[in-house]
C-alpha cells in the first residue's frame, strides 16, 4: 500500500511562478525523500529532509516536514521549463527494513514557457 | 561518474516468454534494489540485496519473478512466463549505505516491459 500520498495529483503554472506540492504520510519516519522523473529518464533524488528538520533548503527547493500533521511540502521557487516531471515523495519503512522506500503516487508538475 | 544503468531499455515479449533484464550499479556500491512502477503510480519495492545477498524478496509478486546478483555487481531480474499483468517499467537502484543512516538510492533509466 502506498505510504505518501502527494497532492495536487496535477499541477500548471506559468514560468517563473512558484511550484508547491504536498505529501502526506500515515506512519511515524526518520525520514522523508524527493524525487523527481521526467519523461524518459530515471528517478532522481531532490533532497532528504530528516524527522527532527522541519525545513530544508537546497537550491530552487525548499522541503518543510511537520511530523505532528504527517506532511512535508515541496516549494519550487522561480520554476522553469525543465521543472516539467513528476514529483514523488518517499518514507523509508521503520525498523530494520528502512531500505525500502515506499513511495507516493505522485504529482504531474508543467511548466508553461 | 557513470550512474546505474539499465538493459534493455525497452522490452516487448509474448505471453508465456521468459524474460530477464539486468541492472549494472555504481561502481563500488554494495546496496541493490529493484522496483516496479505501474502507469501513473509510484515505484513498488521488489527485492534488495547486500552485496550478492538477497536480504529482501518480499515485494517479489509471485514465484516466477527472481532475482540473482551472483558476484556482488551486476544483477539480474528474471520473469518466467510472463502475463500481460507483468507490463510496467522496472528500475533498478543502488546505494553505499554507512552506519545508522538511510542513504541515497540512485536510480537507472528503467526497463519498459510490455508483455502482448
Amino acid at each position: 500500500s502506498q505510504q505518501g500520498e502527494e497532492d495536487p495529483q496535477a499541477l500548471s503554472i506559468q514560468e517563473g511562478e512558484n511550484a508547491t506540492m504536498n505529501c502526506s504520510y500515515k506512519t511515524s519516519i526518520n525520514n522523508l525523500q524527493w524525487y523527481r522523473q521526467n519523461s524518459g529518464r530515471g528517478l532522481v533524488h531532490l533532497i532528504l529532509i530528516r524527522s527532527n528538520e522541519r525545513e530544508k533548503h537546497s537550491g530552487r527547493l525548499r522541503v518543510t516536514l511537520d511530523t505532528s500533521k504527517k506532511s512535508s511540502s515541496l516549494l519550487i521557487t522561480a520554476s522553469r521549463a525543465a521543472d516539467t516531471a513528476s514529483y514523488f515523495c518517499a518514507t523509508p519503512n521503520s525498523g530494520g527494513s528502512n531500505y525500502k522506500l515506499t513511495f507516493g503516487k505522485g504529482t504531474l508538475l508543467t511548466v508553461n514557457p | 561518474g557513470a550512474g546505474v544503468s539499465q538493459s534493455p531499455r525497452y522490452k516487448v515479449t509474448k505471453r508465456g516468454q521468459d524474460v530477464a533484464l539486468r541492472c549494472d550499479p555504481i561502481s563500488g556500491h554494495v546496496s541493490l534494489y529493484w522496483y516496479r512502477q505501474a502507469l501513473g503510480q509510484g515505484p513498488e519495492f521488489l527485492t534488495y540485496f547486500n552485496y550478492e545477498a538477497q536480504q529482501d524478496k518480499s515485494g517479489l509478486p509471485n514465484d516466477r519473478f527472481s532475482a540473482e546478483r551472483p558476484e556482488g555487481s551486476i544483477s539480474t531480474l528474471t520473469i518466467q512466463r510472463t502475463e500481460q499483468r507483468d507490463s510496467a517499467m522496472y528500475r533498478c537502484a543502488s546505494s553505499l549505505p554507512r552506519p545508522g543512516s538511510t542513504d541515497t538510492q540512485y536510480f537507472g533509466p528503467g526497463t519498459r516491459l510490455t508483455v502482448l
